[in-house]
């Protein structure tokens, strides 16, 4: 199975802040990489997919990169709204994967 | 409003079984790969199981294999999930989602597997 490793695990940030998220596969996936968003007690909100795709409805300030392995998802100005869990997940291989989860807290 | 309603969580001892359902609306069902999440008690997520738009594919993770059946019935608009022997360990909120490359998420049941 492709291991989702995402990091750090949490975060401390503050209103403005620009924030980044890394995400590496333990081996090649392309750009099958969807970011997700979640706040506690919610479902998940679908955020980016094929690494740098925003979902319909998904602000600007929400980006992502990477290919291969190495993938980041980028906050640029954090929202009192964006405080929440992040997860990213492989679909280029079965069983589909995600990672660890990645904290974002208020500072 | 397009959305996704799971239903069919509960309690269930160990070696029990539950089948759980999602009713698609606002959308046609038909159209789309649907997949079966779950996420245990204060830990991340852990994909289950994907069926293609005719249920003739259908893809799961090996430690529900042999266990858990991904089933849909277009016609009715509605997705399933039948889980036999169930563990302590498949104690989870379980959601559906819209898609192999996930764009919608239902709210999620609660299944709890407790003596």
């Amino acid at each position: 199975d492709i291991q989702m490793t995402q990091s750090p695990s949490s975060l401390s940030a503050s209103i403005g802040d620009r924030v980044t998220i890394t995400c590496r596969a333990s081996q090649g996936i392309r750009n099958s990489l969807a970011w997700f968003q979640q706040k506690p007690g919610k479902a998940p909100k679908s955020l980016i997919y094929a690494t740098s795709t925003l979902q319909t409805g998904v602000p600007s300030r929400f980006s992502g990169t990477g290919s291969g392995t190495d993938f980041t998802l980028t906050i640029t100005s954090l929202q009192p709204e964006d405080f929440a869990t992040y997860y990213c997940q492989q679909y280029n291989t079965y069983p589909l994967t995600f990672g660890g989860g990645t904290k974002v807290e208020i500072e | 409003e397009v959305q996704l309603l799971e239903s069919g969580g509960g309690l269930v001892q160990p070696g029990g079984s539950l089948r759980l359902s999602c009713a698609a609306s606002g959308f046609t069902l038909s159209t789309y790969w649907m997949t079966w999440v779950r996420q245990a008690p204060g830990k991340g997520l852990e994909w289950l199981a994907n069926i293609k738009q005719d249920g003739s594919q259908t893809y799961s993770v090996d430690s529900v294999k042999g266990r858990f059946t991904i089933s849909r019935d277009n016609a009715k608009n509605s997705l399933y999930l039948q889980m036999n022997s169930l563990r302590v360990e498949d104690t989870a909120l379980y959601y559906c989602a819209r898609s192999h490359v996930i764009d919608l998420w239902g709210q999620g049941t609660l299944v709890t597997v407790s003596t």
